[in-house]
């Protein structure tokens, strides 16, 4: 089954505890992201990875740092979490950033909270 | 900068009647994607419907329809013969390069 999925579903941390989300997706998709959701702001992207090895800023890159070694995972993390990345998190994922980016894969998603 | 506006927070509609949810975008692009997502109380991103710019016919899934305005960049939802399960936040979306750009989203409520 096509999927992309998120670990931990549900996380509360303390501030400047270092924390990591973890994406996988099975599509051999070239292209994923993370985007945060927020009341009365929608989703909006963190950062993205266009292949291996190659990552860059989105919309609220602050506070957040990503990897992508291998074509499967990419993971989200927060070396030093503040009260404000308190959020919903979603990665995504699709096969490339051209047309076929019309076809999406969201993760379940993750609800931190940051204390 | 490609934004997406969401201009009501919330809608409520009776069950078996229908609503129209609304969306306008900003872009320079002239292909481009467009689509709903429903996210139920699960969280879970729902793809709804999806519009492709250069067709001229609006995209339609059962109970689901868009009234796509190229030249407007309007892009609103209707929901015909509403049920319960339809109550939850919808999200407007945008799509270039990969990046979705979403709206504020609209959370709809069903009364039975």
């Amino acid at each position: 089954e096509a999927q992309v999925t998120q670990n931990p579903r549900y996380l509360i941390t303390v501030t400047g505890k270092k924390l990591t989300v973890t994406c996988s997706q099975n599509m051999n998709h070239e292209y994923m992201s993370w985007y945060r959701q927020d009341p009365g702001l929608g989703l909006r992207q963190i950062y993205y990875s266009m292949n291996v090895e190659v990552t860059d800023k989105g919309d609220v890159p602050e506070g957040y740092k990503v990897s992508r070694k291998e074509k499967r995972n990419f993971p989200l993390i927060l070396e030093s979490p503040s009260p404000n990345q308190t959020s919903l998190y979603f990665c995504a994922s699709s096969l490339t950033s051209g047309r076929s980016s019309y076809e999406q894969y969201f993760g379940p998603g993750t609800r931190l909270t940051v204390t | 900068a490609q934004t997406v506006t969401q201009s009501q927070p919330e809608m409520s509609v009776q069950e078996a009647e229908t609503v129209t949810l609304s969306c306008t975008y900003d872009t320079s692009e002239s292909d481009y994607y467009l689509f709903w997502y429903k996210q139920p109380p699960s969280r879970q991103m729902i793809l709804v419907i999806r519009q492709e710019a250069y067709k001229q016919q609006n995209a339609t899934e059962n109970r689901f329809s868009v009234n796509f305005q190229k030249a407007a960049k309007s892009f609103s939802l209707k929901i015909s013969d509403s049920q319960l399960g339809d109550a939850a936040m919808y999200f407007c979306a945008w799509v270039e390069y990969g990046k979705l750009t979403f709206g504020q989203g609209t959370i709809l409520t069903v009364h039975p």
